[in-house]
């Protein structure tokens, strides 16, 4: 079972576009994250969001609690974009994350 | 970046031999966790920690033991390692549930 799911699995896109990546969950949560993974493998802390939006440079995130379900848009994709894209969750009840497989994102320039 | 340190870095070993990786911390966090990561898996929890001798199993704790002694200190051993451990091994801390920092990972290869 798997309490996240991302999708696209992979994405690949020209620089400039604009750039969706979709979670969904299945667990009550009291947030969701969104991390950043580059290749040689530093995961990173992009968003944690319990509602609404929230918006960091030309990263924007949203969710939606009542349809379980998050967003993680680029504007303007750039190569230095290119990365895995992780949705993790906090469920309700204890202390761990559960996270998504991961969405790989490739920025052409 | 949060002060958080994995060693080794990289590790071949062979199968049946004991293996023990490090996450060190300097930002005096309680919560400690350890994760693989593996192609067409999430991060999977392997153990965590919410004080100094206090761990807990996480989804795929078989095969693996932690301790805790000290605050900063984490450690992961794999008593026999098989080739099903091969994998990246992640260390996180956090204080709270809300934001958990991670270490830069351990790439290990059992042949």
């Amino acid at each position: 079972k798997n309490e996240v799911e991302q999708s696209p699995q992979n994405l690949t896109a020209q620089e400039g576009e604009f750039i969706t990546i979709n979670c969904s969950y299945s667990v009550g949560i009291s947030a969701l994250h969104w991390l950043q993974q580059h290749p040689g493998g530093g995961i990173v802390s992009l968003f944690m969001l319990s509602s609404g939006k929230k918006k960091h440079g030309r990263l924007i995130a949203t969710i939606n609690i009542q349809e379980k379900h998050s967003s993680l848009h680029i504007t303007a994709s750039h190569p230095r974009d290119s990365a895995v894209y992780i949705c993790a969750v906090t469920p309700n009840t204890g202390n761990q994350f559960y996270f998504g497989t991961g969405t790989s994102l490739t920025v052409i320039p | 970046d949060a002060g958080i340190t994995q060693s080794p870095r990289h590790k071949v070993t062979e199968t049946g031999t004991p293996v023990t990786l490090r996450c060190h911390q300097t930002e005096n966090h309680r919560y400690m966790y350890w994760y693989r990561q593996d192609p067409g898996h999430g991060l999977r929890l392997i153990h965590y920690s919410y004080g100094v001798k206090d761990t807990d199993k996480g989804e795929v704790s078989d095969g693996y033991s932690v301790s805790r002694s000290k605050t900063e200190d984490f450690l992961l051993t794999l008593e026999s390692a098989t080739s099903s451990q091969t994998s990246v091994y992640f260390c996180a801390i956090s204080e709270s549930i809300h934001t958990q920092y991670f270490g830069p990972g351990t790439r290990l290869t059992v042949l």
